[in-house]
């Protein structure tokens, strides 16, 4: 695609829900991230995709929060038992290869747990 | 690890008055340094990318930036701030595979 598309671009959840964030990344792109975004915390690192594999999960908050990436392309992130904390805007990025390189971003996933 | 602090929450800047904004930065080697900026209802855009070379970089929308090693710092620089300038703005440090984030620095231009 032209960019990176992320859905749904809002979602309202009851605490304890399970919830499933999902990430298209540029066509070609092999790296993909995921960030958090909360209110005047800046950007708080997840995961980190190169290909496939998840090199760096170091940044999950907890063992409720896991991702996965398919055929080297659509990413999912996926948090259990939702928590109030959880309310944020996540934020996937993919590039070419890596860090090194401008990341193109999607315009995120605003996260509300009631 | 590597880490970025920007020092001003928020900026307010008269619309044809320069601009800058601070970042410092930690981390063990020659990191790769960046700023962007995410503008209201849009997704984050790279302004621009320092990693070796002239420690004097430009970018976009006549952004430059200077990278000061003796103080750990990447401070982002306008000569004339215009209203379209009004954004969050964010540091980066990264090595091949991980980018950190500092919290951003609101910048409102007034006119």
């Amino acid at each position: 695609g032209a960019g990176v598309s992320q859905s749904p671009s809002n979602k309202v959840t009851e605490k304890g829900k399970d919830v499933e964030l999902r990430c298209d990344p540029i066509s070609g792109h092999t790296a993909l991230y995921w960030y958090r975004q909360s209110l005047g915390q800046g950007l708080e690192f997840l995961i980190y995709f190169q290909g496939n594999s998840a090199p760096d999960k170091s940044g999950l908050p907890s063992d409720r929060f896991s991702a996965e990436r398919t055929g080297g392309s659509v990413s999912t992130l996926t948090i259990q038992r939702t928590q109030q904390e959880d309310s944020a805007v996540y934020l996937c990025a993919s590039s070419l290869e890596g860090a090194n390189e401008k990341l193109f971003f999607g315009s995120g996933t605003q996260l509300s747990v009631l | 690890a590597q880490s970025v602090t920007q020092p001003d929450i928020h900026i307010t800047v008269s619309e044809g008055a320069s601009l800058e904004l601070r970042c410092n930065y930690s981390y063990g080697a020659t990191p790769y340094l960046f700023w962007y900026v995410q503008s209201p209802g849009q997704g984050l855009q790279l302004l621009l990318k320092y990693f070796s070379g002239d420690t004097l970089v430009q970018g976009i929308k006549g952004f430059e930036a200077e990278f000061k090693r003796s103080q750990s710092s990447f401070n982002l620089r306008k000569p004339s701030v215009h209203w379209s300038d009004a954004a969050e703005y964010f540091c980066a440090v990264g090595d091949d595979y991980k980018l950190s984030f500092g919290a951003g620095t609101t910048v409102t231009v007034r006119a």
